[in-house]
């Protein structure tokens, strides 16, 4: 299994730009997430999805947009970059129930300048 | 969205000393996890505590959840420059996690 992958691993844009970064995980999972980790801030919650067709926003969405047309796919697109975006960024998932434990990608390092 | 605070910010230990990490909210949570990260890579789950007054031992690490639900500790006994890392908790609400700003530790050789 290769759990949960996210690409690019890194990328730099320029203000303005649009690009979205992709998450997959072959697990089955029904629940995924985007956070974005900045220095000293921990993770915040960008979007999540309880299933294909479902997604809801997090603590910080403004800026971002999601779909969730597959169970394993869940694409975050960036349309308008601005330097505030500047972040890693992870996607998450699990399944349904238990008690919330979440598998991370590795992370994309988005730098906007 | 509830707040975890995790104290010390930093931590920066020789090999073979213990150390303990706290992770404190004013909101009661149905469980409580800690995850360690690596540079460059994502969180990994260490372990999930659910009722209060738990306390969970992985190897040289013990996890403690409060009576109250509201706070847990990490403790590590003798620890290792492998025990470097960033160490998030975060506690469950619905569907979602909040994580705590995390606690980096050094362990030096």
């Amino acid at each position: 299994n290769a759990g949960v992958t996210q690409t690019p691993k890194f990328r730099i844009l320029k203000i303005g730009q649009s690009m979205t970064l992709q998450c997959t995980q072959d697990m089955n999972h029904n629940y995924m997430y985007w956070y974005r980790q900045d220095p000293g801030m921990g993770l915040k919650l960008i979007y999540y999805s309880v299933g294909a067709g479902i997604t809801d926003k997090g603590e910080v969405p403004n800026g971002y947009n999601v779909s969730r047309s597959t169970t394993e796919d869940f694409p975050l697109r960036l349309e308008l970059a601005a330097p505030s975006q500047t972040s890693v960024y992870f996607c998450a998932s699990r399944l349904a129930g238990g008690f919330y434990e979440q598998y991370f990608g590795p992370g994309t390092r988005l730098t906007v300048t | 969205t509830q707040l975890l605070e995790q104290s010390p910010q930093f931590l920066s230990i020789q090999e073979g000393e213990n150390l303990t990490v706290y992770c404190n909210s004013s909101s009661v949570f149905s469980s409580l996890q800690w995850y360690r990260q690596e540079p460059g890579e994502g969180p990994v789950l260490l372990v999930t505590v659910v009722t209060g007054g738990e306390v969970k031992k992985l190897k040289r690490l013990t996890f403690q959840f409060g009576d109250a639900r509201k706070d847990s500790s990490l403790h590590i006994t003798a620890a290792q420059p492998g025990d470097t890392g960033l160490y998030l908790c975060a506690g469950a609400e619905d569907y979602k996690l909040s994580f705590g700003a995390g606690t980096t530790v050094t362990v030096r050789a």
